[in-house]
Formats: structure tokens, C-alpha cells, sequence
């Protein structure tokens, strides 16, 4: 089954603590994407990726970081995380071209900094 | 940098009334129009877009939209909404010159009464 797969679902952590985010596609799509959605904001880019070892800062780069060694698997680090980074996160993946603009979402995973 | 609004933050209705919800984008140039739907406690799936061509666009569910170019609008319409199309809504434009890149609105959420 063709899907985006992040992991993990739910995520508590304390300021200051590192972590990851893994995002995984199976449908080797060249395009990946990190958006983080708040109450009223839509969903703005964090971070994207055109292809393997080609990223690029989105609308809200500020805090985060991202690698692509592998077409499948773009993670998003947070080295030093903070409670304004508190919200929904959702992974994003498609196949690059202007007539291919359909993003595939992965189901997301919800962070709270305390 | 092209944005996108969607005034309507919140909607309420009752089943089998008419549902508008409006898109307006600010980008000159050539743009690519989406609308997705996030039902509770899931991804993001695409609901219908907008390329080129008939500017009435039919998408999933009974759900269509028109681009009038001259409003920069992208409003989404149903006839008659059922209680299964509560969720939130978001309207997204791709520049033409912005590769893969999507703006997303806001958000409306819609809840729709039995």
C-alpha cells in the first residue's frame, strides 16, 4: 500500500532534549516535505527536500533541522526543542513536476514541549 | 510570496443545507489551486485541484469548486452536506514558479449537525 509513514504518533518531551521525527514514503517519490499545522495558521512548510541531498528552508525553518540520505526517509530533527514547537506535524511526500502537485500526507505526529 | 485566506474560520450547518467555503489567494502569475480535507484524526486528502481548463472543478465526494481568476477566489462548494463531511478544510495554491511548493490557508472548520 502506497503511504507516508511517520513515526512517532504522540511525542512529550522537556526543553532542551533532542529529537527526531522519522518520515518514511514507498512510492519513490523524488519530493518531501515537513509542515506544522496550528490552530488558525494552516499548515506552514518547515523544511523540504527535492530530492536525495537537496533540502531547502520553507516559510518556518527556525529550530529545526532535516537530512536526506535516502530518497524514502527524510527525518526532522529538533536539536534543542522548545514549548513554542508545540504542535501538529505532518510529512509530506509527492513526485516533482508541476503537473504532479498532489502531496501524499503521512498521519502525523502531535508534540508537546513542556 | 503568493498567501492564502479563508475567512470562514469556523462553520456550523445543519445536514442537507448548501456549504460555500471561500479561497482567496494573492499571487499574479499563474497558479495551481487545491482544496484538502482533514477529517477527525486523520492526514490530509486531497478533495479536488485546479490546473488549467474548465475553471468548475468536480472533485470527491460531491464536492466542486470554481476559480474566477479576475477574484483570485477558489471557493469550495457542496449542494447538500451530510454529517460524514465534518472536518477541516484547507484551500492551497502552487505558483507556477514555485516547483513543488504548496501555501496553505487557515483552515475552516466545518461541523455539519445531524
Amino acid at each position: 500500500e502506497a503511504q507516508v509513514t511517520q513515526n512517532p504518533r504522540y511525542l512529550i518531551t522537556v526543553t532542551g532534549k533532542k529529537l527526531t521525527v522519522t518520515c518514511s514514503q514507498n512510492m519513490n517519490h523524488e519530493y518531501m516535505s515537513w509542515y506544522r499545522q496550528d490552530p488558525g495558521l494552516g499548515l506552514r512548510q518547515i523544511y523540504y527536500s527535492m530530492n536525495v541531498e537537496v533540502t531547502d528552508k520553507g516559510d518556518v525553518p527556525e529550530g529545526y533541522k532535516v537530512s536526506r540520505k535516502e530518497k524514502r526517509n527524510f527525518p526532522l530533527i529538533l536539536e534543542s526543542p522548545s514549548p513554542n514547537q508545540t504542535s501538529l506535524y505532518f510529512c509530506a511526500s509527492s513526485m516533482t513536476g508541476a503537473a504532479a502537485v498532489k502531496l501524499f500526507f503521512g498521519s502525523g505526529t502531535q508534540l508537546s514541549v513542556l | 510570496a503568493q498567501s492564502v485566506s479563508q475567512h470562514n474560520h469556523h462553520v456550523i450547518l445543519s445536514e442537507a443545507a448548501s456549504l460555500e467555503l471561500g479561497c482567496n489567494y494573492s499571487y499574479g502569475g499563474t497558479v495551481n489551486l487545491f482544496w484538502y480535507v482533514q477529517y477527525p484524526g486523520q492526514h490530509l486528502q486531497l478533495l479536488l485541484k485546479y490546473f488549467s481548463g474548465d475553471p468548475l472543478v468536480k472533485g470527491i465526494k460531491g464536492f466542486e469548486a470554481e476559480f474566477i481568476k479576475s477574484k483570485f477566489s477558489f471557493n469550495l462548494r457542496k449542494p447538500s452536506v451530510q454529517w460524514s463531511d465534518t472536518a477541516e478544510y484547507f484551500c492551497a495554491v502552487n505558483a507556477n514558479n514555485a516547483g513543488n511548493m504548496l501555501t496553505f490557508g487557515g483552515g475552516t472548520r466545518l461541523m455539519v449537525k445531524p
